[in-house]
This record gives C-alpha cells, structure tokens and sequence, in this order.
C-alpha cells in the first residue's frame, strides 16, 4: 500500500459546482497536511495548509483533515474555469528530519 | 516578493550528455530541495539541503546524479550520462526552516523540463 493515495482523475465539473478532491494515507503519523495547486507547466504552489483534525477554511476553499479516518479532502466552492490545475495532496509526519510525501495529483477541469 | 527561480526553463539533450540545472531560491530560506515530477508519477524527492548540515541524498536515483550547493544558497543538480528515462521537469523548492517544521511549507520553482532524445 502506497503511503498516500489520490485518484489521478481527470475529474472535470460545470462551473459553478462544488468539487471535492480526496487522499487517504496509511501512516497514522503525519501531522502537518497541505494542498497545493499546480498549473500546467508551472510549479505546484501552495493552497492551503493544516495542522489538526477539522476543517479550515480560505475563500472558496475548504481543507478537511480527519486523522481517525486518514482521509483529508480539499472542497472548491463555487469553482471556476480558473480552478483547472492539478490538485496535489502532501503531508508531514510531526517529528524527525523526513521528506514531505506527496500525492500523485488530481487533474481537474472545470468547463464554462 | 521574488519567488524560487529555475533555469533552463527547458533544456534538450543528448542520450550520454551532462546537464546542469540551477536553482535560485528565496531569499532567506534555510532549506532546498529537489523534486522529480514525471508523467503519472508524481512527485519524487531527489535531495534536501539544510544550512549547512550534510544534505539528505537518499532520494538521489543513482550515482550519476549530484547536487550542490553554494553558500547556502544556489544550488546545482548535475546529471551525467544522460539516460532517456531521466525525461521529466526538475522542480526546486525552498522552505523557511527545516523540513517537517510547523508553518513551513514548500514553495516550488516552475521545473526544469528536460528531454533526453
């Protein structure tokens, strides 16, 4: 089993729908969990960033982490042809000098 | 504020060529690293340099990959030999502090695509 799991897509959504992208991982360790955005040819770039179970909320976007489940979740509100990216999940364990481990990426398409 | 730069933003070699490729991070940041993004593969770590401790090279693939970096701040990651099946955009990121730290997220570079024919 993979230590982080995100289904590749491609998910494509009318504009206007709400989109949830979702990982599970199998190490009940991680504590930090991010979600970052990547445009085609461009570098991911950071979304948004948790800590705790719970949810955090940025805009449109809403983070889910739910630590008992190992499954965290990114909402997208309202989505907008601009929301077309690849969504990367990654996560941190909390301790110890160990490299951020990411998702292989969810490829969205809103259509206008 | 000026972002992780990268460059060549691509670059094409020959099967058997050495390529270099830089990266200039944010300023201050302590931490860098070198990711691999290929097609449906994700991301897969390369390196992690740290101030001035002994960089983490466990990522490296083999022995014809190194990676340097000078004065805490540029760093090089060198391929020789190229192989056609090291195809694929190099990224860069920096970070504030060290890696796994609280509130110290990467920030990407946009790669380095690089094609092995």
């Amino acid at each position: 089993q993979k230590e982080v799991e995100q289904d590749p897509g491609p998910l494509s959504v009318p504009e206007g729908a709400i989109v949830s992208l979702n990982c599970t991982y199998s190490n009940s360790a991680f504590q930090y969990f991010m979600w970052y955005r990547q445009y085609s040819r461009k570098g991911p770039e950071l979304l948004m960033y948790t800590y705790s179970s719970g949810n955090k909320e940025d805009g449109r976007f809403t983070a889910q982490v739910d630590k008992s489940s190992k499954y965290i979740s990114l909402f997208i509100r309202d989505s907008q042809p601009s929301d077309s990216a690849t969504y990367l999940c990654a996560m941190y364990l909390g301790s110890g000098n160990t490299p951020l481990v990411f998702g292989k990426g969810t490829r969205l398409s809103v259509i206008a | 504020g000026a972002g992780v730069s990268q460059s060549p933003s691509n670059k094409v070699t020959e099967k058997g060529k050495d390529v270099e490729l830089r990266c200039d991070p944010i300023s201050g940041h302590t931490a860098l690293y070198w990711y691999r993004q290929s097609l449906g593969q994700g991301l897969e770590f390369l390196i992690y340099f740290q101030g001035n401790s002994a960089p983490d090279k466990s990522g490296l693939p083999s022995d014809r990959f190194s990676a340097e970096r000078t004065g805490g701040s540029v760093s090089t990651l060198t391929i020789q030999r190229t192989q056609q099946e090291d195809s694929a955009v190099y990224l860069c990121a920096s970070s504030l502090y060290s890696r796994g730290s609280y509130n110290s997220p990467l920030h990407f570079g946009n790669g380095t695509r690089l094609t092995v024919t």
